[in-house]
């Protein structure tokens, strides 16, 4: 079945050392998004993909960084994770934007 | 700019009972409007949207929305609530102009009661 693939589905990292998140989707979609989603709260779009233009969130902090090497794969980089980093981070799909959101299974980021 | 507001954080149902939670939405172009499920430690499930035509748009496991443009409103529905529909449910908005986000209301956790 076409999906969208996280690895790994928890983390666990220390404070300040960095942290690549991975996701992957066979779905071929033009659009990739990253989320962040803490507890009881809706998601928040960190930056997305289309194709390989790059968009930042204006409130996104520069301690996060994404790349997306190639049409299937996308990661989220965290440069020196903080304890308010800990949280469930979701990564998403879409044929073109405007078009529904496929989302993976999401991966659950915890900070010592 | 465009916006969700769920009311109620919190709804709880008796299995079988029918399950009404409440999206409205502020937008000044006609939106794209949809329903995500969110199980425990899981990412969001497309229940159903609208995007144009029927108003009336059905989506699986038995969830069914209506958007009525007069009342701002995009509420889902589903007759008889079961034990598995206990999630929490994100209502969402987009619109064809500007940036293409989709914004999420701060969701309802449904409770089924036995």
């Amino acid at each position: 079945d076409a999906m969208v693939i996280q690895n790994p589905r928890y983390q666990v990292t220390q404070f300040g050392k960095p942290v690549t998140l991975s996701c992957s989707q066979t779905l071929n979609h033009n659009v990739m998004y990253w989320y962040q989603q803490k507890s009881s709260q809706a998601p928040k779009l960190l930056f997305h993909y289309y194709d390989k233009d790059f968009n930042n969130e204006a409130d996104t902090p520069d301690n996060f960084q994404s790349r997306r090497p190639n049409t299937s794969f996308c990661f989220l980089d965290i440069r020196s994770p903080g304890l308010g980093d800990a949280a469930m981070y979701l990564c998403a799909t879409s044929r073109d934007p405007y078009y529904e959101q496929y989302f993976g299974p999401g991966t659950r980021l915890t900070v010592t | 700019a465009q916006s969700v507001t769920q009311l109620g954080s919190h709804v709880s149902v008796s299995e079988g009972a029918l399950v009404l939670l409440r999206c409205n939405y502020s937008s000044s172009v006609p939106p794209y409007l949809f329903w995500y499920v969110q199980y425990p430690n899981q990412g969001l499930q497309l229940l159903l949207k609208y995007t144009t035509g029927a108003t009336l748009v059905k989506g699986i496991n038995g969830f069914e929305a209506e958007f009525k443009k007069s009342e701002t409103s995009f509420h889902l529905t589903k007759p008889s609530a079961h034990m598995s529909d206990a999630a929490e449910y994100f209502c969402a908005v987009t619109i064809l102009t500007g940036a293409n986000n989709l914004f999420f209301g701060t969701g309802t956790r449904l409770t089924v009661i036995p």
